[in-house]
């Protein structure tokens, strides 16, 4: 059973313009939610996060949006640019007992930038 | 250097064949995973280990086992590799009470 699912395996916008990668969860239990990049030939780099306790976390260009209601939070990039075209990953997570924190991937959404 | 370093970066192997991937952290930190990667599946969870004497089975450790020697070594081994294992091999670290992973740069191994 999947506990995350981004339902879009890719997406392309155009340079300047805002990219939204979508990101819907199952488990109510996770507390605290990641962004991780992929390029090609290169490992996961974390991203930006966001604390279950919050709606909204901004840096930069990127900022994400949680709806815990809903179960969903989205990554908006503005403006996109084409050093942005990677894969995402939506990683939640929750603390297991004695302080372990494990977590959980989506399959990951590749974005386009086109110039 | 890399913090996270796992050799080797590419591998041929031939089906039955013995392999070992190796994953070694100068980080410091104390947890360990194996993950690895499949086109449209995304990353699924092979093993991790949370300190030296814990090692835990994730989603899809048939096939595999791993070995934590010391703190900053965890390998992954194919006791008899199979085809359906061509994949992207990561190996992640992490520190207790904090939410990130660091992942190396990942092994692509090819069963043939």
């Amino acid at each position: 059973d999947q506990q995350v699912k981004q339902n879009s395996p890719s997406l392309s916008v155009q340079e300047g313009r805002i990219s939204i990668l979508n990101c819907d969860y199952t488990n109510s239990m996770f507390d605290y939610f990641l962004w991780y990049k992929k390029y090609p030939a290169e490992g996961p780099t974390f991203l930006i996060s966001i604390s279950s306790i919050k709606d909204k976390n901004e840096d930069g260009r990127f900022t994400v949006f949680l709806n815990k209601s809903a179960k969903h939070l989205s990554l908006h990039i503005v403006p996109s640019q084409p050093g942005d075209s990677a894969v995402y990953f939506c990683a939640p997570g929750q603390w297991g007992g004695g302080s372990n924190y494990k977590l959980t991937f989506g399959k990951g959404t590749l974005l386009t930038v086109n110039p | 250097d890399a913090d996270v370093t796992q050799t080797p970066r590419n591998r041929i192997t031939k089906t039955g064949k013995r392999i070992m991937l190796e994953c070694s952290q100068t980080k410091g930190h104390d947890r360990m995973y194996w993950y690895r990667q499949d086109p449209g599946l995304g990353l699924r969870l092979i093993y991790y280990s949370f300190d030296v004497k814990d090692i835990n089975k994730g989603e899809i450790s048939d096939g595999y086992s791993v070995s934590r020697q010391a703190q900053a070594k965890f390998s992954l081994s194919l006791e008899s590799a199979i085809p359906n294992q061509t994949a992207l091999y990561f190996c992640a670290t992490s520190l207790q009470g904090k939410t990130g992973y660091t992942f190396g740069s990942g092994t692509r191994l090819t069963v043939v």
